[in-house]
């Protein structure tokens, strides 16, 4: 069946523009999370939606970030005022419910001139 | 705040041989700990996990042991293929799905 799928799948945008970021989960799956990876780097959690609210937004880095989920499907991750620190692989995973195996989509990578 | 040491960062070894990758986990209430595997424009798929009240658990030419003491877990893969090359991360987890990742191995398996 369809995995996890974003888009765009590369982004390059100028220092100070605003950018959105899709993620389409697995059908069905209740649960869906960002990650950010840093070049060299692990994942760092960003945020986790159950339905379409978000209970945990501990790890979005700054209030330029933010995102949402809407029909308990297609997700939306919005970077306002771009700094070059955002530069990175943004990934977008969903789980059939909370504790389920997360299955990652192929990342969007963020590139700010 | 929890921290998950991950090591080697990279890794050669010919085909056939054996890799081991080792990481350490700094809260022990850390109960779950998945491996994902990484290909080049993909992203992580996991591989294999333990859970803290097994010390071992194997599926095929893969397996995980876990030293819940000394607080590391360790992945192994026996006789390698060029298949097996690819980013590697490990995670610790208190259960839920909030995962501390590992900042990765790259593995290289030698023809």
């Amino acid at each position: 069946g369809a995995g996890v799928s974003q888009s765009p799948s590369n982004k390059v945008t100028e220092k100070g523009k605003d950018v959105e970021l899709r993620c389409d989960p697995i059908s069905g799956h209740t649960a869906l999370y960002w990650y950010r990876q840093r070049l060299g780097q692990g994942l760092e959690f960003l945020i986790y939606f159950q339905g379409n609210s978000a209970p945990d937004k501990s790890g979005l880095p700054s209030d330029r970030f933010s995102a949402e989920r809407t029909g308990e499907s297609v997700s939306t991750l919005t970077i306002q005022r771009t700094q070059q620190e955002d530069s990175a692989v943004y990934l977008c995973a969903s789980s059939l419910t909370r504790n389920n195996e997360q299955f990652f989509g192929p990342g969007t990578r963020l590139t700010v001139l | 705040g929890e921290n998950v040491e991950q090591h080697p960062s990279t890794l050669s070894v010919q085909e056939g041989d054996s890799a081991v990758i080792k990481c350490t986990y700094s809260d022990s209430a850390s109960n779950y700990f998945p491996w994902y595997k990484q290909e080049l424009g993909k992203g992580p798929q996991l591989i294999i996990d333990i859970r803290s009240n097994v010390g071992e658990k194997k599926d095929q030419r893969i397996a995980v042991t876990l030293n819940k003491t000394a607080k590391h877990f360790s992945l192994h893969i026996t006789e390698t293929q060029p298949e097996d090359s690819a980013v590697y991360f490990c995670a610790a987890s208190k259960g839920t799905y909030k995962y501390i990742f590992g900042t990765g191995t790259r593995l290289k398996v030698l023809a």
